[in-house]
């Protein structure tokens, strides 16, 4: 079955602790991406990655860390939490916002992020 | 100016009626657009892409407006299960904020 899985779903950690939350796509799609909602924000785009390798700032970067090192993979990093980084966490991957075969984001079930 | 925006509502109709959002976007080299539902506290999930020609899904119709810069959704005779928050999105994955509707007996 073709999905985005995020793991954990649920969360709560402590103020500076570091945490990973990761995110697998098994559709070889090039794009990925991470959105954190908020409520009356919407989803707000943090990092994304056009390819392995390649990724960029998206509106909210601050206090995140991506890496790409595999196609499959997007893990986001919180080096330094902090309870302004509770959320709801979403990955999402496409095979491209240009690509002929465009169909839109998949996403990951989410992860709900409580910093204390 | 925001790259993609969205009248939050919420929009409250009763079962049967007819709804429609819009959407405006601000990159006029933008190519292709979509429209998501969330359902609560869910993911976002795709409702249907937007062609230049417009295109219908059972009762739900979208259309692009290239010249004014926005897309559209209507629904028609809604049902309770339409019930969510319609969101729209362009090609650079930008999302709208979306659109909050609740269907009334």
């Amino acid at each position: 079955e073709a999905q985005v899985t995020q793991n954990p779903r649920y969360l709560i950690t402590v103020t500076g602790k570091k945490l990973t939350v990761t995110c697998s796509q098994n559709m070889n799609h090039e794009y990925m991406s991470w959105y954190r909602q908020d409520p009356g924000l919407g989803l707000r785009q943090i990092y994304y990655s056009m390819n392995v390798e390649v990724t960029d700032k998206g509106d909210v970067p601050e206090g995140y860390k991506v890496s790409r090192k595999e196609k499959r993979n997007f893990p986001l990093i919180l080096e330094s939490p902090s309870p302004n980084q509770t959320s709801l966490y979403f990955c999402a991957s496409s095979p491209g916002p240009r690509s002929s075969d465009n169909y839109g984001y998949t996403f990951g079930s989410g992860t709900r992020l409580t910093v204390v | 100016r925001k790259e993609v925006e969205q009248d939050p509502g919420p929009f409250n109709v009763p079962e049967g009626a007819t709804v429609a959002f819009n959407c405006t976007y601000s990159n006029s080299a933008s190519q292709s657009f979509f429209w998501y539902r969330q359902d609560c506290r869910k993911e976002p999930k795709l409702l249907m892409s937007v062609y230049s020609s417009g295109n219908e899904d059972g009762r739900f119709t979208a259309q692009l407006n290239r010249a004014s810069q926005y897309i559209s959704l209507l629904i028609r005779d809604s049902k309770l299960s339409d019930s969510a928050t319609y969101l729209c999105v362009v090609d650079d994955m930008r999302f709208g904020a979306g659109t909050r509707l609740t269907v009334k007996p």
